[in-house]
């Protein structure tokens, strides 16, 4: 069975600056890996998809890369701003998703 | 994106009543859809498969009877809690695909709902 792992549970940085979160699965027979945004008490926002024949994925400050082989995908958030505060989801997509624990992410002004 | 639209977003109910949450997709069809729970401060666990014109397909561990599951057309998925209890309480989530599997999930807003 797939298992997810992001890494790590929590993180907290200053405005402005530049962070990595990690996205581990264990199973690389995946049709694509999608990167969520879920604020408290709501739905996920799709944030980026990546497809299993891709290996990036950009959409403003955010870039997310996938390396299938060694079951990782990175979410790259660059010049973070206090608005980026939330959790962050990995679902690595076969017949279903299959979600990491997530990183709850907090920006300090 | 694609919009997914739950509704209601939060809804408290009397222990041993039914609720039922629709799942909607409104700008694209949904042959399929899911259904998540979500426990504070832990990932999603996926409930159900939603099939529209047959059954849903349940995930080990979920009471199909406790958890009604309806897709009666290619935009509506609905769940219905039956008989609700305080362990009930929780937060629910649908999500569809726009196409296959290949293609992008988009989530509804959510329910919480608080059995009392």
């Amino acid at each position: 069975k797939q298992e997810v792992t992001q890494i790590p549970a929590a993180l907290s940085v200053p405005e402005g600056e530049n962070l990595v979160l990690n996205c581990s699965f264990t199973d690389s027979a995946i049709y694509n890996l999608q990167w969520f945004r879920q604020d408290p008490g709501k739905g996920l926002t799709s944030l980026l998809l990546i497809q299993s024949s891709q290996r990036e994925q950009t959409s403003g400050r955010l870039n997310a890369s996938l390396d299938k082989s060694s079951g990782r995908s990175t979410l790259y958030i660059a010049a973070s701003q206090p608005g980026d505060s939330a959790t962050y989801l990995c679902a690595a997509t076969g017949n279903q998703f299959y979600f990491g624990t997530g990183t709850s992410l907090t920006v300090i002004p | 994106g694609a919009v997914v639209s739950q509704h209601p977003s939060w809804v408290i109910c009397k222990s041993g009543t039914s609720v039922k949450i629709e799942c909607r997709s409104l700008d694209f069809q949904a042959t399929t859809m899911f259904w998540y729970r979500q426990f504070p401060k832990q990932s999603l666990m996926l409930m159900a498969t939603s099939n529209e014109g047959s059954k849903a397909t349940y995930e080990q561990g979920v009471e199909k009877d406790k958890f009604l599951i309806n897709h009666a057309s290619l935009t509506l998925s609905t769940l219905t809690v039956t008989s609700a209890h305080p362990e009930d309480s929780s937060f629910y989530i649908c999500s569809a695909r726009v196409g296959g599997f290949y293609t992008e999930a988009f989530f509804g807003q959510g329910t919480r709902l608080t059995v009392v």
